[in-house]
């Protein structure tokens, strides 16, 4: 069974650094992209940026890129979303997903649960 | 802004069919993917591709596309389709990918 299981909820303050995971299992974790979708309190789903664990290969959203790093470690089939410095508006959830990507389509398959951020001072 | 315009709220009466719609310039060559999301829950994907439904999600819930839209239709909606729906696709301003604003979509 496929599964993307993430870390628990953070409460952090403004210009803390903060590092959330992302654990795949069950499918070869090294084959397909990870991607981080933000959804801010009552709004909706952006995407952030994906990574290909197989090698690392990255891309962001304009929006998100200098903001935010994505990473993983194929070693223990985990990807990463971080901080080096808080602000009030990175307060959100937080998604991981499997996405495929093809020629003409791309999707999510499979989601985490998701990781509640809390950024106040 | 999102570059994927999706009406913010759409209603339908019980077991009526309705359809969501998507538009962006991408979808003329990219078809979209569409996500159910409830009330503190992850998203789950409902359709992808031409028009294909992931294992699990009612043959009620189908896909199309005609030049720059995408649709999402639900032939006899239920009350438990009662969710905010989200399409994905390229982008064509430079953003890798791209989800529509979302639909709520009331089940009268």
């Amino acid at each position: 069974e496929v599964q993307l299981v993430q870390s628990g909820a953070e409460v952090k303050k403004p210009g803390e650094s903060l590092k959330i995971s992302c654990k795949g299992s069950g499918y070869s974790f090294t084959s397909y992209w990870i991607g981080w979708v933000r959804q801010m309190p009552g709004k909706g789903l952006e995407w952030m940026g994906i990574i290909y664990p197989g090698d690392s290969d990255t891309r962001y959203s304009p929006s998100f890129q200098g903001q935010v790093t994505i990473s993983a470690d194929k070693s223990i089939s985990t990807a990463y979303l971080q901080w080096s410095s808080l602000k009030a508006s990175d307060t959100a959830m937080y998604y991981c997903a499997r996405q495929h990507i093809g020629y003409s389509s791309s999707h999510f398959d499979y989601w985490g649960q998701g990781t509640l951020v809390t950024v106040s001072s | 802004s999102s570059e994927l315009t999706q009406d913010p709220a759409v209603s339908v009466a019980l077991g009526q069919t309705v359809r969501i719609t998507c538009q962006g310039d991408s979808l003329r060559s990219y078809y979209a993917s569409w996500y159910q999301q409830k009330p503190g829950q992850a998203p789950v994907l409902v359709i992808y591709g031409k028009n294909n439904r992931p294992s699990g999600i009612p043959d009620r819930f189908s896909g199309s596309s005609s030049g720059n839209t995408a649709s999402l239709t639900i032939t006899g909606a239920q009350a438990e389709d009662e969710a905010d729906y989200y399409c994905n696709s390229r982008d064509s301003s430079g953003n890798p990918w791209v989800f529509g604003g979302g639909t709520k979509l009331t089940v009268l």
